[in-house]
Parts: C-alpha cells; structure tokens; sequence
C-alpha cells in the first residue's frame, strides 16, 4: 500500500515569508496529524485531524500557524510569517481511527529551514 | 503534562555486542507505549507497541521492549546487534483518556553499530 506523501521535501525561505507543506495520508485513514521536529528534539504533535474536523491544536501556535483538511484526505499546513525558531522538519502521520493503541504511519517529511 | 526521558542520546556499539536503550515517562495510569525507529534517510516506523497484557513485547527485527509499571519504564532490548540497526531510536507514549492523549516523544537515541 501506498504510504503518506508530503512534498516539497525541502524549502528554503527567508523570515517573514509564507511557506506551505502539503500531505496525502494512507488511503481510508481517518486521522491525519502534523508534527514539528527541531533538531534534537522527538517529533511535537502539532494538530489533529479527525477527518476534516479538528481534534487537538493545543501546541499549534495559532498566531503564525494555520492548517486545513477541507475534504477530509490530504492537508495543508501554513506558516505565516515565519520565524527563525521554525526552522524544523514538519512530519505528516495518519492512523486508521485516531485511537490511542493505533499505529502512526509517518511521511518523509519536510525540512525547512528560514534564513 | 507528560514527558518522556530517553537518557542515552548516542550509543555506540560493536556487531553483535547487546542492546537496551532506557526509557520512562511521566507519571502511571493506564498507558499505551511504542518505539519507532528512522533508519538513516527513511521515514519514522514502528518497531513494537504495548497496550495491556504481557509486559514483555516482541518487536521487528529481533526488538523487544519490557513495560515496568512500577518503574515507569519501557526500556528497548536486542540481544545482538547487527550493522544495519544503526539507527534513531524513539520511544513515545499515549494515555487513551483525559487531557494527555496525544502520543509524547522522546528526545530519541542514535545508535551507532561499528562493524
């Protein structure tokens, strides 16, 4: 089966612009989550998916920050503007149900680095 | 909120010396505990999980993991490593209730195995 995609695989920006990552999930899962990984650091849960409603965004920093799954498959997240610190790799997972036991299937995920 | 101490940020080992990389986390009640690894230039992937039951899991790859309630400790394990588990090492956990259900990181472990 087809694993999670996201593009681009790596984007360059200057402080103050815009940036964008996409994701497509496993197909028939309906949980989606965006991750933040800094160097060094485990991977930060961002937001949840629950199909195309919002389950957690507790530790999305909702200032700077934005992301949709409109029609409850693949998704975007949003960055503007963004800062030095966001500097990171941006993981995309999806699980079948969205239950605690479930396994997460990751993405390559994008390293973005803001100049 | 929980938080999860993965003690050993690099190990170094030799081919077929044995493994175990610490982990504990925060504070009890029911809890569903995972490793993921990420192999060098792949994504984030699953290695064993605990739920209830057995507190010694078996994993891929010869992996197993031992869940100590009172220790609050579920710390990985591989008799003999191989040059190919060279590796970042993660262990996360995810409470099925209350304010603490998203799934937690580790700081992860790179493990080196010299050959």
């Amino acid at each position: 089966e087809a694993g999670v995609a996201q593009s681009p695989r790596y984007k360059i920006i200057e402080k103050r612009q815009s940036v964008a990552f996409w994701c497509n999930p496993i197909s028939g899962h309906a949980t989606l989550y965006w991750y933040q990984q800094i160097l060094g650091q485990g991977p930060k849960l961002l937001i949840q998916f629950q199909n195309n409603g919002v389950v957690d965004d507790s530790q999305l920093p909702k200032d700077r920050f934005s992301a949709e799954r409109l029609k409850g498959v693949d998704s975007t997240l949003k960055i503007q503007p963004a800062k030095l610190e966001d500097s990171a790799v941006y993981l995309c997972a999806s699980s079948l149900q969205g239950l605690s036991t479930d396994t997460q299937y990751f993405g390559p995920g994008t390293r973005l680095t803001v100049l | 909120a929980q938080s999860v101490s993965q003690h050993n940020h690099h190990v170094i080992l030799s081919e077929a010396a044995s493994l175990e990389l610490g982990c504990n986390y925060s504070y009890g009640g029911t809890v569903n505990l995972f490793w993921y690894v990420q192999y060098p230039g792949q994504h984030l992937q699953l290695l064993l999980k605990y739920f209830s039951g057995d507190p010694l899991v078996k994993g891929i790859k010869g992996f197993e993991a031992e869940f100590i309630k009172s220790k609050f400790s579920f710390n990985l394990r591989k008799p003999s490593v191989q040059w190919s588990d060279t590796a970042e090492y993660f262990c996360a956990v995810r409470y099925p209730s209350g304010s603490a259900r998203q799934l937690t990181f580790g700081s992860g472990t790179q493990l080196t195995v010299l050959p």
